[in-house]
């Protein structure tokens, strides 16, 4: 298996723009988080879906992150208008959910973002 | 809701000597895990505790549960250059279905 795959891998754009971030989780897995990492507030859960359903969008930032999952082997998170204090590594990860059990979460490699 | 401590925030140490570090939530958990991120990387599984006062070994890490699921503990034995990076615990509380990442310990060693 190929694990969990984000694109692109790198971002660089101007405040203002949409930035579009992609994930496919890894097949079977029915739980896909998004995280964000920044050096001053550690690893934030975004949002949580199972089985393509938002869960748990309570650590959105605001109104200008959505995130979908049409299907269940891709998910975006967009930001639109994008800002200089949106720049952190975006992860993605995905696991096997069962009910009250915490499964193991295999992350992307991450989308390094940059808006200047 | 669900506060998980990590501390150290930083840890240096020479190449040899000895690593630890804790976790502490505030609510008593029902599973914990143990993640590292090497530097530049994604954080990647080590290993999950289930039961209360649980000591599992890889090698040179030992993993500790407390007796009262409210913490745990990471220790490395002489340490090596590629042990470093940063090592989350992430914890799942009953009722909750999401893991709370705490904001890991940064080990850098020195040769």
């Amino acid at each position: 298996d190929a694990g969990v795959i984000q694109s692109p891998r790198h971002e660089v754009t101007e405040m203002g723009q949409e930035v579009t971030l992609r994930c496919k989780p890894i097949s079977g897995h029915n739980s896909l988080f998004w995280y964000r990492q920044t050096m001053m507030r550690g690893l934030e859960l975004l949002i949580y879906f199972n089985n393509n359903v938002p869960i748990d969008d309570s650590g959105m930032p605001e109104d200008r992150f959505s995130a979908k999952m049409p299907n269940a082997s891709f998910s975006t998170l967009k930001i639109q208008p994008s800002e200089p204090r949106d720049s952190a590594v975006y992860f993605c990860a995905s696991s096997l959910w069962s009910w009250r059990e915490q499964e193991t979460q295999y992350f992307g490699p991450g989308t390094r973002l940059l808006v200047l | 809701g669900q506060q998980v401590m990590q501390i150290p925030q930083y840890q240096h140490v020479q190449e040899g000597e000895d690593f630890t570090t804790y976790c502490n939530s505030s609510t008593t958990l029902s599973n914990i895990q143990w993640y590292k991120q090497r530097p530049g990387g994604h954080p990647v599984f080590l290993i999950q505790l289930v039961k209360s006062g649980e000591v599992k070994k890889q090698k040179r890490l030992t993993f500790q549960f407390g007796e009262a699921k409210k913490n745990s503990s990471l220790h490395i034995t002489a340490t090596q250059t590629t042990d470093v990076g940063t090592y989350f615990c992430a914890g799942l509380s009953g009722g909750s279905y999401i893991p709370t990442f705490g904001r890991g310990t940064s080990l850098i060693v020195h040769p």
